[in-house]
């Protein structure tokens, strides 16, 4: 069964510090996505960067960095330089689904506290 | 701001009574997609249309049911609504020809009293 597991349930981090937040994944479907999505206290889903089974390369989205090991079956995210917006709970969830049909599966996500 | 719109932002009910939630897309997509987030059950998929027809279904109950209209706008009817049935509700969209991210709107926040 395809599955997303985030370890981590919360973080604190300095302001300024790199942050990395983890997420595995488990599929036996060789063509996947996967996506990280930041939600703030005000309940909005914010689409923040997206990663394809086939990309060559890690994404990049500005401050957003997806560090996509295959292999492990990981797809971490990592912030350069947080900043105080970026506390808020993060979800990596996974594409299921073939031609159309993409619904997402959603792993538990992890609380980020940034700390002036 | 996603393009993506949903209304009513808030709505509180009592057991028993029925809802519709709306969703409109953004401008030229064609699928949409709603998802339940509760505290006990985390984000969960519940049904996907496109272009006006049901494509996949999920942890959707019974007492629940969609429709996406010819203007592509979706709604998500809930009844017989159970204390349980509080939670968030996304409506999210997706281009055409299986682009792959979902953009999501602001949410419904459904409280049953």
């Amino acid at each position: 069964a395809q599955k997303i597991t985030q370890t981590q349930p919360g973080m604190f981090v300095q302001e300024k510090e790199a942050v990395t937040l983890d997420c595995t994944y488990d599929t036996s479907d060789p063509s996947y996505g996967l996506f990280w999505y930041k939600q703030p206290s005000s309940g909005e889903m914010i689409f923040l960067i997206y990663q394809g089974s086939y990309d060559q390369q890690n994404a990049t989205e500005g401050r957003y960095s997806l560090n996509f090991q295959k292999a492990r079956k990981s797809a971490n995210l990592v912030i350069s330089a947080s900043q105080l917006g970026d506390s808020a709970m993060y979800f990596c969830a996974m594409r299921n689904g073939r031609d159309s049909n993409y619904q997402l599966i959603w792993g538990a996500g992890t609380k980020l506290i940034i700390k002036p | 701001d996603s393009g993506v719109t949903q209304t009513p932002k808030h709505l509180i009910t009592a057991t028993g009574q029925r809802v519709t939630l709306r969703c409109s897309p953004r401008s030229g997509d064609l699928s949409v997609y709603w998802y339940q987030q509760s505290l006990d059950q985390g984000l969960q998929f519940l049904i996907q249309y496109y272009n006006g027809e049901e494509r996949a279904k999920g942890n959707i109950l019974e007492r629940f049911s969609a429709q996406q209209f010819p203007d592509l706008h979706s709604e998500l009817n809930l009844s017989s609504l159970e204390l349980g049935d509080s939670a968030l509700y996304f409506c999210a969209s997706s281009p055409p020809g299986g682009g792959d991210t979902q953009y999501f709107g602001p949410g419904t926040r459904l409280t049953v009293l």
